[in-house]
């Protein structure tokens, strides 16, 4: 079956532009998670989602960031007035249930560039 | 505050040779340790999980061992090929704790 899929692939904006980045995961996955992915450094924990449940946001860096998930199947992670160092590739996984033994499926990501 | 380091930060190896990574906890309370394999631009994909009371599991080539005493673990590539050039991503959990614990990745190059 389809794998977790992430548009735009490529994101190239200029400073104090909105983006928007979209998650499609895995049918019948109820949790979804996005990540923060930048050179050098360890995959940064963003925001959770789990079925109907409320998501945990608190890996957000700033309140120009926010997610929602719709219907429990696609999600949306926005960033308000971008800045430079927004830019890094933003991962979203998504896995059957929660828990360490449960595997997280990961995206190809979006590549955010902010000149 | 629980830490994932992973070394060497990069290395090169010939086609064909063997390779060992490592990755070092203090994630606590243990639950699973993961290693990823994440080829350039694309998502990481898992390779192995391994429990507490295991020390050995292998995917093909790839063979990782846990010393949960030591919180230490390793990654070993036998017989080196083009397409093992990615990073490799050790990923520890915490019991109970949705959230996932991150090494920064240790980049390989395979080279003809």
């Amino acid at each position: 079956g389809a794998g977790v899929s992430q548009s735009p692939s490529n994101k190239v904006t200029e400073k104090g532009k909105d983006v928007e980045l979209r998650c499609d995961p895995i049918s019948g996955h109820t949790a979804l998670y996005w990540y923060r992915q930048s050179l050098g450094q360890g995959l940064e924990f963003l925001i959770y989602f789990q079925g109907n449940s409320a998501p945990d946001k608190s890996g957000l860096p700033s309140d120009r960031f926010s997610a929602e998930r719709t219907g429990g199947s696609v999600s949306t992670l926005t960033i308000q007035r971008t800045q430079q160092e927004d830019s890094a590739v933003y991962l979203c996984a998504s896995s059957s249930g929660t828990g360490g033994l449960k595997t997280q499926y990961f995206g190809p990501g979006t590549r955010l560039l902010v000149l | 505050k629980n830490q994932v380091e992973q070394s060497p930060q990069s290395l090169i190896i010939l086609e064909g040779k063997n390779c060992t990574l490592q990755c070092n906890y203090t994630v606590s309370p243990f639950s699973n340790l993961r290693w990823y394999k994440q080829d350039t631009g694309r998502g990481p994909v898992s390779l192995t999980i391994m429990t507490f009371s295991e020390n050995t599991k292998s995917n093909g080539r790839y063979t990782a061992t846990l010393d949960a005493d030591t919180k230490q673990s390793s990654l070993h590539i036998t017989a080196s090929q083009l397409s093992d050039s990615a990073s490799y991503i050790c990923v520890v959990s915490a019991k109970n704790d949705y959230k996932l614990s991150f090494g920064a990745g240790t980049t390989v190059t395979v080279r003809a």
